[in-house]
């Protein structure tokens, strides 16, 4: 069966540090996302991608990053990890139509200390 | 202004009750909306998507009202397994981008 898949699912790290989440899925879809999830605030839109080499910045971009250089795998990279980026990361993925059930992996709770 | 609100709740309701959640959006010309299931501490999950004429799955009911610019989610008969939260979803006509309500509790009570 396709499936998305997020790694790893907890992570704790250091102010400071670069810190890279996983994100492949299987479904061969074209569009990407990573979101974050805070409280009061909701899935907010970091990065996405409509394909390979398209990257696209969302509603809370500064201080992530994407590449995409396969169909299958999105990660997400904090260059300098903050503590205001303590929260749990979700990657989804969509066919193309923009009018499609977003398919969300299980999700990264990342801390940073 | 937010693109989709929703009332947070927390809604406890008994069960067998019915139960409505309405969501409102900013852009008139948004094109498609859901409702999404998001369960503690796991992945949002897609219940069913809004269309114009409004659509039914088993005990769940979906509205959309463009004039007024919000949708709604109905549930009949409530069973303990409906608690979750429900996360309002639209998608202006721009891109695939989808906007997400903050979500609004259920928690269905014996």
């Amino acid at each position: 069966d396709a499936e998305i898949t997020q790694s790893p699912r907890h992570k704790i790290t250091e102010t400071g540090r670069q810190v890279t989440l996983a994100c492949h899925q299987t479904w061969n879809h074209n569009n990407m996302f990573w979101y974050r999830q805070d409280l009061g605030h909701g899935l907010r839109l970091i990065h996405y991608s409509y394909g390979v080499q398209d990257t696209n910045k969302g509603e809370v971009s500064d201080g992530y990053s994407v590449s995409r250089s396969n169909t299958e795998d999105l990660p997400l990279t904090l260059e300098s990890a903050a503590s205001s980026q303590t929260s749990v990361y979700f990657c989804a993925s969509s066919a193309p139509g923009g009018q499609d059930e977003q398919f969300f992996g299980p999700g990264t709770r990342l801390t940073v200390l | 202004r937010k693109e989709v609100e929703q009332d947070p709740g927390p809604f406890n309701v008994p069960e067998g009750a019915t139960v409505a959640f309405n969501c409102t959006y900013s852009n008139s010309a948004s094109q498609s909306f859901f409702w999404y299931r998001q369960d503690c501490r796991k992945e949002p999950k897609l219940l069913m998507s809004v269309y114009s004429s409004g659509n039914e799955d088993g005990r769940f009911t979906a509205q959309l009202n463009r004039a007024s610019q919000y949708i709604s989610l109905l549930i009949r008969d409530s069973k303990l397994s409906d608690s979750a939260t429900y996360l309002c979803v639209v998608n202006p006509i721009t891109g695939n981008q989808f906007y997400f309500g903050t979500g609004t509790s259920l928690t269905v009570i014996p």
